[in-house]
């Protein structure tokens, strides 16, 4: 199957910045997405990159090389209620849209 | 409007009951996926259905049973399960040609207790 490696946990501090990495096996690969979870809620849609480079939404951005099997989600103006579980994601090829997702990445934003 | 509802929110049966999770999306979608969730893992798909029709069973045993009336629903029928089943049951759902605009949307999900 697919690996795909995320930290387990990260803590940050309220206001700072933070970069969560993910990285994926790039045979098959077609298209890397990023979701937020709550504790006990359904996971929401972030972001998506299927070409190299940057993504900036709002103060979220993320990051895509393909080449190297890898991703970043980056956090700006860290806010206590980004503290969740950041689910990373890679689409294989094969046209039925499924979804490999990492284990998670726990983020704790202390004040 | 990116939602996708599910009911109930949460359910408790005993291993030799039946019982449906129902999930609903008005968004025009026409793919429809479940997913089971435990504790502190990932979602694994379970089942995807694209245009009303099963596209993908990841080997899921039989005492699942998935079932797409119309575009709009998506049931999943259970019988005889085991205290193992116990888990978030998730719903997404998304449009059906590549790219950005099949991204999947998630339902908040139901939380399954087999006892």
């Amino acid at each position: 199957g697919q690996n795909i490696d995320q930290p387990t946990e990260m803590t940050a501090t309220e206001g700072a910045i933070v970069q969560i990495n993910c990285t994926y096996q790039t045979s098959g690969f077609n298209g890397l997405f990023w979701y937020q979870q709550h504790a006990g809620e359904a996971p929401t849609f972030l972001s998506y990159n299927v070409l190299d480079g940057l993504e900036e939404k709002g103060r979220f951005s993320s990051f895509l090389s393909r080449s190297k099997g890898y991703s970043y989600l980056l956090l700006k103006e860290l806010q206590m209620k980004d503290s969740a579980s950041y689910l990373c994601a890679q689409r294989q090829s094969g046209g039925y849209n499924k979804l490999i997702f990492g284990a998670g990445t726990r983020l704790a934003v202390h004040p | 409007d990116t939602e996708v509802t599910q009911t109930p929110k949460h359910l408790v049966m005993g291993m030799t009951n039946k019982k449906s999770l129902k999930c609903e999306q008005h968004m025009g979608h026409r793919a429809m996926y479940w997913y089971k969730q435990k504790a502190k893992k990932p979602p694994e798909l379970m089942f995807v259905y694209s245009y009303e029709k099963l596209s993908i069973n990841e080997s899921v045993p039989s005492r699942f049973s998935p079932e797409c009336p119309n575009s709009s629903l998506l049931n999943l029928h259970l019988h005889a399960l085991q205290p193992e089943d116990s888990a978030l049951y998730l719903c997404a759902s998304s449009q059906v040609q590549a790219g950005r605009t099949d991204t999947q949307y998630f339902g908040p999900g139901t939380r399954l207790t087999v006892l």
